[in-house]
């Protein structure tokens, strides 16, 4: 069964550096997402992403954050200066076009900021 | 807004034995309700799912699920319990369209003794 990959599986930042985490969605599917997990809290989303440009985003998604789809297959999330409140895991997540199709995740990215 | 509530932070049962879920949604019209599984260092794994038509859903693993829309209620049940379904289990509500995000509930911690 095809599945969304998330890569690195966890990353160990310096506070102040960027970082980009990347996702594979799966191959037909058109709508992206990024979500987060702070440690023992529930996840949350952050933006989602359709034809070339951000759908919606959460308040969490501020100026620090960026997406890209540089490519055909991957999906990028990007934190420019990385705060420690920062360090969560970091789940992306694709669905298929119809409204009824529920969205896939990957994995996560465990970002643990120093 | 919508909101998802899951009233046990953390259940505890005894291999073999029956399970239910709880979950409360607040949503303006009918929702799209999923559960979703995340073991420990894992992904987000769809259980199931509930769009439209019969209410009681079947899912992966030996789990079902009820909507009671009387009761703005969606609760997870699996007959008999295994030493493996030990993990955190998440309720979800949405999406309507394409990219609307999904709106998780806090989870519920589930630990199986033998």
């Amino acid at each position: 069964e095809p599945e969304v990959t998330q890569t690195p599986s966890h990353q160990v930042t310096q506070m102040g550096q960027e970082v980009i985490l990347r996702c594979v969605p799966i191959s037909n599917h058109l709508y992206f997402y990024w979500y987060r997990q702070i440690l023992g809290q529930k996840v949350e989303f952050l933006v989602s992403f359709y034809n070339n440009e951000i759908s919606e985003k959460s308040e969490i998604f501020d100026d620090q954050f960026s997406v890209e789809r540089p490519d055909g297959s991957n999906f990028t999330l990007k934190i420019r200066s990385t705060k420690l409140e920062d360090s969560a895991m970091y789940f992306c997540a694709s669905s298929e076009e119809a409204s009824n199709q529920p969205q896939h995740f990957g994995d996560g990215t465990r970002l643990s900021i120093l | 807004a919508q909101s998802v509530t899951q009233p046990d932070i953390h259940i505890t049962v005894s291999e073999g034995a029956s399970l239910e879920l709880r979950c409360n949604y607040s949503y303006g019209a009918t929702p799209y309700l999923f559960w979703y599984v995340q073991s420990p260092g894992q992904g987000l794994q769809l259980l199931l799912k509930y769009f439209s038509g019969d209410t009681l859903v079947q899912g992966i693993k030996g789990f079902e699920a009820e909507f009671k829309r009387s009761q703005s209620s969606f609760n997870l049940r699996k007959p008999s319990v295994h030493w493996s379904d030990a993990a955190e289990y998440f309720c979800a509500v949405g999406p309507l369209s394409g990219n609307t995000p999904l709106v998780f509930g806090k989870g519920t911690r589930l630990s199986v003794i033998a």
